[in-house]
């Protein structure tokens, strides 16, 4: 079992207001990801963080932000949500591998409906 | 950048058979090629790997094939059973030094009975 949680599972709330998706890791790996699955399946990363006071945007476009203050840490926010923002949100993680190989290990998810 | 390209995109099989999914990627420099199997209401998770310095491998029922010359690389899974339905992505790593990891569209496999 991977050792790497989302909060909340399921989460339904209107539009305009400020959400933010909790996921931690108790492994100690220095990286960290958030990626966008669609109803098509498609996993699509939006943010990435190489360890503690890093942050990237990944290959898609979001409104979204991150931060990442503590190793274990590593929340998205939305501070103002929008249908278009409907979807499912994976949170994951993996050791730093130099050449770019290494498992990632995916949290549960979080599924954000905003009416 | 990387790109990745799957088929099937949804797979019916009868329990025993076997499943074949396909994916060819576009960057010659990548070397690193993961399969992810996705449960309803779970997150990926890793099921088998290869690396570009190996043509094939296999672990119980399930293997995998890398052609770098062609780049596509497989998976193979055969005796089926109805716990394999399940949502199946395959992965390439980029090329570059962020070196991220470039997911196929998915293949829903399902087993069955």
């Amino acid at each position: 079992e991977a050792d790497i949680y989302q909060t909340p599972r399921y989460l339904v709330i209107g539009t305009g207001k400020k959400i933010t998706l909790e996921c931690s890791q108790t492994m100690g790996h220095d990286k960290m990801y958030w990626y966008q699955q669609d109803p098509g399946m498609e996993l699509h990363l939006i943010h990435y963080s190489y360890g503690v006071n890093s942050t990237e945007k990944g290959d898609l476009s979001s409104e979204s932000t991150v931060s990442r203050i503590r190793t274990e840490h590593f929340p998205l926010t939305l501070e103002s949500a929008r249908p278009s923002h409907t979807s499912q949100y994976l949170c994951a993680s993996s050791e730093l591998a130099g050449d770019g190989t290494g498992e990632l290990f995916f949290g549960e998810g979080s599924r954000l409906t905003v009416l | 950048g990387e790109n990745v390209e799957q088929h099937p995109s949804t797979l019916s099989v009868q329990e025993g058979d076997s499943a074949v999914i396909k994916c060819t990627y576009s960057d010659s420099a990548s070397n690193y090629f993961p399969w992810y199997k996705q449960e309803l209401g779970k997150g990926p998770q890793l099921i088998i790997d290869i690396r570009s310095n190996v043509g094939e491998k296999k672990d119980q029922r399930i293997a995998v094939t890398l052609n770098k010359t062609a780049k596509h690389f497989s998976l193979h899974i055969t005796e089926t059973q109805p716990e394999d339905s399940a949502v199946y992505f395959c992965a390439a790593s980029g090329a570059g030094s962020a070196r991220q990891l470039t997911f196929g569209s998915g293949t829903q496999l399902t087993v069955l009975p």
